[in-house]
């Protein structure tokens, strides 16, 4: 059964706090992908990887960075938090074939920046 | 406008009627397609991908209809624990790994 998990449930930060939100999974799958869900908009790409050490920016990745230095480790960082960046961040993970192969999501993390 | 669109909702459902609903896509170039159910407060999961001839998975029937632009999906016999958010989300194969885009959720509430 794919697990993906990440660190937090929920989370409170301070505008212009450094915040990392880590992402795990466990199925040796080579793409994983980091969203944000807010009410009316749907889920939407901020960055994925499909490798190690690789990265593509998505549809909205200004205010993010990421990190993958192991496969089943993908890290969204937000290098100065603001209160435009509270919402739900929803991790996922899937095979190679990323057009084709269901998407894995974690648990999400709800992040409220004050 | 947006990719996907979606009817919000809710769908208020008396439990064992048939309840279906669209969602349209605005690229003509989008080659896969799937119906995905987010319960409140938890993860969205994959419900079923939605194929050219159309399927069906049980109660539920995804069609896809490439001219309009649209696909749909219906539950049969609704059940209480029909009740969530389904997501539609289209593919668009435009590099090497494709795009997703997700819709904003159509809320299905079953009611007994």
């Amino acid at each position: 059964d794919v697990k993906v998990t990440q660190s937090s449930r929920y989370l409170v930060k301070r505008t212009g706090e450094k915040v990392f939100l880590e992402c795990v999974q466990d199925m040796d799958h080579e793409n994983m992908f980091w969203y944000r869900q807010d009410p009316g908009l749907g889920l939407r790409l901020i960055y994925f990887s499909y490798d190690v050490k690789m990265k593509e920016k998505g549809d909205i990745p200004e205010g993010y960075s990421v990190s993958r230095e192991k496969k089943e480790r993908f890290s969204l960082i937000l290098e100065s938090a603001s209160t435009n960046q509270t919402s739900m961040y929803l991790c996922a993970s899937s095979l190679m074939d990323a057009n084709s192969y269901e998407q894995y999501f974690g648990p999400g993390t709800r992040l409220t920046v004050t | 406008r947006k990719e996907v669109e979606q009817d919000p909702g809710p769908f208020n459902v008396p439990e064992g009627a048939t309840v279906a609903f669209n969602c349209t896509y605005s690229n003509s170039a989008s080659q896969s397609f799937f119906w995905y159910r987010q319960d409140c407060r938890k993860e969205p999961k994959l419900l079923m991908s939605v194929y050219s001839s159309g399927n069906e998975d049980g109660r539920f029937t995804a069609q896809l209809n490439r001219a309009s632009q649209y696909i749909s999906l219906l539950i049969r016999d609704s059940k209480l624990s029909d009740s969530a958010t389904y997501l539609c989300v289209v593919n668009t194969r435009t590099d090497s790994w494709g795009k997703f885009q997700f819709g904003a959720g159509t809320q299905v509430v079953v009611t007994p």
